[in-house]
């Protein structure tokens, strides 16, 4: 199965900062299936990005997706105080999907 | 408004059976893939099983296999799980989570989890 390992573990900004979090995959993810999730405390996981670089629907354009075969960069433009949370890689481009154990983004 | 709402978590021994319960609402519920997922604590999220919309396909993780159980009522608008030979292993926040019609295997939609804890 696909490893996915992001980084940092925790990262530390200010509000109106630009964020860069980082997921790195095992093997190559074909065509880009890769989607980021942004978890809050006591909250349901919401989809941010999927296919590596596509918005899911209502999320602001500050948040955007690149990357392609085992790296992956999830960035936040300028950081609102509604972004801090735990941030979540998935690729579904072979079986198993898989998880990366998270980005914990918290204000500085 | 478009949610889903897990239940069904309690604290269980091991050896025993549980079954979990996902209830759709604000969206037509037998158009969509279903799956469960789960996060064990201070862990990261694990796939567990997959519905498809008419209940005639379904997949399981290697961890829960021969064990666990994944069925849908399209007429009640509602995702089950049922759990047997539980281990101390599967103690985890569960959730349901909807598929996009694009049928790739991420997931549009999530509930809040329901807590299982196996223990004795």
């Amino acid at each position: 199965e696909i490893v996915l390992t992001q980084s940092p573990g925790t990262l530390s900004l200010s509000p109106g900062e630009r964020a860069t979090l980082s997921c790195r995959a095992s093997q190559s993810v074909s065509s880009s299936y890769l989607a980021w999730y942004q978890q809050k405390p006591g909250q349901a996981p919401r989809l941010l990005i999927y296919g590596a670089s596509s918005r899911a629907t209502g999320i602001p354009d500050r948040f955007s997706g690149s990357g392609s075969g085992t790296d992956f960069t999830l960035t936040i433009s300028r950081l609102e105080p509604e972004d801090f949370a735990v941030y979540y890689c998935q690729q579904y481009g072979s079986s198993p999907v898989t998880f990366g154990q998270g980005t914990k983004l918290e204000i500085k | 408004e478009v949610q889903l709402v897990e239940s069904g978590g309690v604290v269980v021994q091991p050896g025993g059976s549980l079954r979990l319960s996902c209830a759709a609402s604000g969206f037509t519920f037998d158009d969509y893939t279903m799956h469960w997922v789960r996060q064990a604590p201070g862990k990261g999220l694990e796939w567990v099983s997959l519905i498809s919309w008419d209940g005639g396909s379904t997949y399981y993780a290697d961890s829960v296999k021969g064990r666990f159980t994944i069925s849908r009522d399209n007429s009640k608008n509602s995702l089950y799980l049922q759990m047997n030979s539980l281990r101390t292993e599967d103690t985890a926040l569960y959730y349901c989570a909807r598929n996009p019609p694009t049928g790739y295997w991420y997931f549009d939609l999530w509930g809040r989890g329901t807590l299982v804890t196996v223990s004795s």
